[in-house]
């Protein structure tokens, strides 16, 4: 069941700025990702934050989680017009059996030179 | 860069007829899934296999068929295909016990 929602759904910036899109799940997780979707192409991972982080860098990207509010965030620094794409959240259950991720509807994300 | 394969990446066909989306990986996953997802819609589950011989349904009602007889293959079987499976199916696979999973690079279908 699709439990991760990201906002905003769409986001245009400027190169140089900084975007931050956001993800609210749920139910108790074990893990939450992002990937990244460029238009009509696969996902690709991007990072994972696990249920006892509260935050994490990879490069131009940060994330953090808030389990008590069952939100995250990922905030990509001095974005490039190749940034433009979807990013979806993806939550990991808690629960061991029948793991699989459940996918939010994505922000698009539009970077402008 | 992940290796995992689908075939074909874009393909046309009439109302009725019988496909197969083909996907292959080459990293030895046990854990494959497919995928379903409209245009800037989100992804949904329609089935994932655990290993060879193991196949399940996704969150997502499907009218499609999988298999799974060889770890490297999870191909995916519309027996008379209609307008309403128009979409893109993404088949991805995971390490067991892994937490990321690596995607293909789609298969876009229209039925016509």
């Amino acid at each position: 069941s699709q439990q991760g929602e990201e906002d905003p759904q769409a986001l245009s910036i400027q190169e140089g700025e900084n975007a931050t899109m956001n993800c609210s799940y749920k139910t108790s997780i074990n893990n939450l990702q992002w990937y990244r979707q460029n238009s009509g192409r696969g996902l690709v991972h991007l990072i994972l934050i696990r249920s006892n982080e509260r935050e994490k860098h990879s490069g131009r990207l940060r994330v953090t989680l808030d389990t008590s509010k069952k939100s995250s965030s990922l905030l990509i620094t001095a974005s490039r017009a190749a940034d433009t794409a979807s990013y979806f959240c993806a939550t990991g259950p808690a629960s061991n059996s029948g793991y699989a991720l459940n996918f939010g509807k994505g922000t698009s994300l539009l970077v402008t030179p | 860069e992940a290796d995992i394969y689908q075939t074909p990446r874009y393909l046309v066909i009439g109302t009725g007829k019988k496909i197969t989306l083909e996907c292959s990986q080459t990293m030895g996953h046990d854990k494959m899934y497919w995928y379903q997802q409209d245009p800037g819609m989100e992804l949904h589950l329609i089935h994932y296999s655990y290993g060879v011989n193991s196949t399940e349904k996704g969150d997502l009602s499907s009218e499609s068929t999988v298999s799974r007889i060889r770890t490297e293959h999870f191909p995916l079987t519309l027996e008379s295909a209609r307008p309403s499976h128009t979409s893109q199916y993404l088949c991805a696979s995971s390490v067991q016990g892994g937490y990321t999973i690596y995607f293909g690079e789609g298969s876009w279908l229209t039925v016509v």
